[in-house]
């Protein structure tokens, strides 16, 4: 069984601050790892992707891959009220076929 | 860019009803799927169809459960024999395949279902 967990939170954190939100993932032959926002009541909406180790960064976000830990985290810089949701980390297995596995998502709430 | 359609947004049924949702992929998607989630968890997979074909189908899915894509296009999930257990937000999902990388999945704004 393909196991993605995160830290289900509530994580707060001040407006203008940094939110970590991590994920490990259980198969070791998970190539390609995906971050989602949800709001409440919505449906998911893709932020980032990453394939390669290291770090991806896009605007404020900017996520980080260790599969040698099986670890990917997302780093939100500036965090602003907006940003409060539900982020959900989601794995795939290879590139050729394999259903998504999301974790159960880490709340996160930005205080002003 | 019209985006993932699904339909309908809300259903409302009885225990032992039958019901279908529809779901209209992104256009040059050639892959869909089907997910459920439930209030406060990720979204489980359900399924998915790569052009008409299905590929792969949750062990968790109970009988009841059928989907179907005719023609590699839209798409149908029904549940018979509906449970209270069944209430959940369903959500389909598309992507293209094409080599590495494979696209990300691009959501609907999914149909929430409630059993009475």
């Amino acid at each position: 069984q393909k196991e993605v967990e995160q830290n289900s939170g509530p994580l707060s954190v001040p407006e203008g601050a940094i939110a970590s939100l991590n994920c490990t993932y259980s198969d070791r032959g998970s190539q390609s790892f995906f971050w989602y926002r949800q709001y409440s009541g919505k449906s998911p909406e893709l932020i980032m992707f990453i394939y390669s180790n290291g770090d991806k960064e896009d605007g404020r976000f900017t996520a980080q891959l260790n599969k040698a830990s099986q670890y990917v985290s997302l780093l939100i810089r500036d965090s602003q009220p907006s940003d409060s949701a539900t982020y959900l980390c989601a794995v795939k297995e290879d590139n050729y076929g394999q259903n998504f596995v999301f974790g159960p998502g880490t709340r996160l709430s930005v205080l002003p | 860019d019209t985006g993932v359609s699904q339909n309908p947004r809300h259903k409302i049924t009885k225990r032992g009803q039958n019901v279908t949702f529809r779901c209209d992929p992104i256009s040059e998607h050639n892959r869909l799927y089907w997910y459920r989630q439930t209030l406060g968890q990720g979204p489980e997979f359900l399924t998915y169809f790569q052009n008409e074909a299905q590929l792969e189908k949750s062990r968790l899915l109970s009988d009841r459960f059928s989907a179907e894509r005719p023609k590699g296009s839209f798409s149908t999930l029904e549940i018979q024999r509906t449970e209270q257990g069944d209430s959940a937000m369903y959500l389909c999902a598309s992507s293209l395949a094409q080599g590495f990388p494979n696209s990300p999945l691009h959501f609907g704004n999914g149909t929430r279902l409630t059993v009475t």
